[in-house]
């Protein structure tokens, strides 16, 4: 079976600080991504990776940036978290052109 | 623009009653589509897919899905719903696997 897993289930933080979600899969995925999920609003992609070291824009980037250094692994950073930042956060992974895969979310509370 | 819309923001049902999720999608041309579920506090986990072929695609949890592509349209169901199936439901579209859309999702409640 396909592993996503996310570093944190839940983080509690403040305003200004910097923030940094981890995703590790472990099929060896070309693909990686980031959403976010808020109520009513269903999911919207941050970035997406499709290689190491490579890095696309997703509808949402501001105020996100990402880091793919390893093929397994893909965070996720918020330079300086704000309060309409407070989320659920997915990630997933994929070969090129297939299903994605999603790992546990984790969910943000910026105070 | 390209979109994809649930018009059902929550459903309620009696368990052992059948089940109809809507979604309908805007693109220029036929995305692949997909329905996944996520029960509170989990990531999303697929049901079904449709990239090509019958248009009625069976998938897990006895869900099926049929596209029809004069109403635009890729509806879940299920014949019996259980208890067990009370989750949110999202319908997703994509052109290519890097540019997935997802609906707002529909959230089933099921009266025992």
């Amino acid at each position: 079976d396909v592993k996503v897993t996310q570093s944190s289930r839940y983080l509690v933080k403040r305003t200004g600080e910097k923030v940094f979600l981890e995703c590790v899969q472990d099929m060896d995925h070309e693909n990686m991504f980031w959403y976010r999920q808020d109520p009513g609003l269903g999911l919207r992609l941050i970035y997406f990776s499709y290689d190491v070291k490579m890095k696309e824009k997703g509808d949402i980037p501001e105020g996100y940036s990402v880091s793919r250094e390893k093929k397994e692994r893909f965070s996720l950073i918020l330079e300086s978290a704000s309060t309409n930042q407070t989320s659920m956060y997915l990630c997933a992974s994929s070969r090129k052109g297939e299903t994605q895969y999603f790992g546990p979310g984790t969910r943000l509370l910026v105070l | 623009a390209q979109s994809v819309t649930q018009p059902d923001i929550h459903i309620t049902v009696s368990e052992g009653a059948s089940l109809e999720l809507r979604c309908n999608y805007s693109y220029g041309a036929t995305p692949y589509l997909f329905w996944y579920v996520q029960s509170p506090g989990q990531g999303l986990q697929l049901l079904l897919k449709y990239f090509s072929g019958d248009t009625l695609v069976q998938g897990i949890k006895g869900f099926e899905a049929e596209f029809k592509r004069s109403q635009s349209s890729f509806n879940l169901r299920k014949p019996s719903v259980h208890w067990s199936d009370a989750a949110e439901y999202f319908c997703a579209v994509a052109i290519n696997n890097n540019d997935m859309r997802f609906g707002a999702g529909t959230r089933l409640t099921v009266k025992p």
